[in-house]
């Protein structure tokens, strides 16, 4: 069964630095999303990225976060300069067409701690 | 604002007993609703999804949800409840252009 793949699993960072989380989508998929959750809480929406420009954000989806889909499979959150509240499990996810009727493949995550 | 409630922070239940988590959800429009479970340390694991149609859903490991329109609710369940079943399970629904909105999330924890 295909699979949306997320690397790193974990990764630690210092407070100021800039990380990179790497995702690759269903090959055939066309629309991709980021979501973050906060240990053991709720799973939060970022973006949604449709045709290489951003559909829609959060408000937690503030200057320091940039998407890019820099060549045909892979599709990278960049947070510029993290801070402790960064810290959190992020999920990259994809859906072949309109979501509400193709359902969403999750990936297994990043770990991200700031320290 | 779209949203979906999960009054229950943690549903506890005896192996072969049957299972409820429940969720409730307010949109404008007709939903779209999904649950997904989360192992430790793992991601989000898709198990059914209610479009359109039978209001009983029935999808991955034996689970199954029904749509309740009257009541705005999309309970999951299952029949008999298995230890592997133990998990973090969380209600969504699509709301605006495609992305989801998930409940908070309630643990299951199933007794041998």
């Amino acid at each position: 069964e295909p699979e949306v793949t997320q690397t790193p699993s974990h990764q630690v960072t210092q407070m100021g630095q800039e990380v990179i989380l790497r995702c690759v989508p269903i090959s055939n998929h066309l629309y991709f999303y980021w979501y973050r959750q906060i240990l053991g809480q709720k799973v939060e929406f970022l973006v949604s990225f449709y045709n290489n420009e951003i559909s829609e954000k959060s408000e937690i989806f503030d200057d320091q976060f940039s998407v890019e889909r820099p060549d045909g499979s892979n599709f990278t959150l960049k947070i510029r300069s993290t801070k402790l509240e960064d810290s959190a499990m992020y999920f990259c996810a994809s859906t072949g067409g309109a979501g509400r009727v193709g359902g969403y493949t999750f990936g297994s995550g990043t770990r991200l701690t700031v320290v | 604002a779209q949203s979906v409630a999960q009054p229950e922070d943690q549903v506890n239940v005896a192996e072969g007993n049957p299972l409820t988590v429940k969720c409730t959800y307010s949109v404008s429009g007709n939903p779209y609703l999904f649950w997904y479970v989360q192992y430790p340390n793992r991601g989000l694991q898709f198990l059914l999804k209610y479009i359109t149609g039978d209001n009983l859903v029935k999808g991955s490991y034996g689970f199954e949800a029904e749509f309740n329109k009257s009541q705005t609710s999309f309970h999951l369940k299952k029949p008999s409840a298995l230890v592997s079943d133990s998990a973090l399970y969380f209600c969504a629904v699509n709301t605006g252009f495609q992305k989801l909105v998930f409940g908070t999330g309630t643990r299951l924890l199933v007794s041998p």
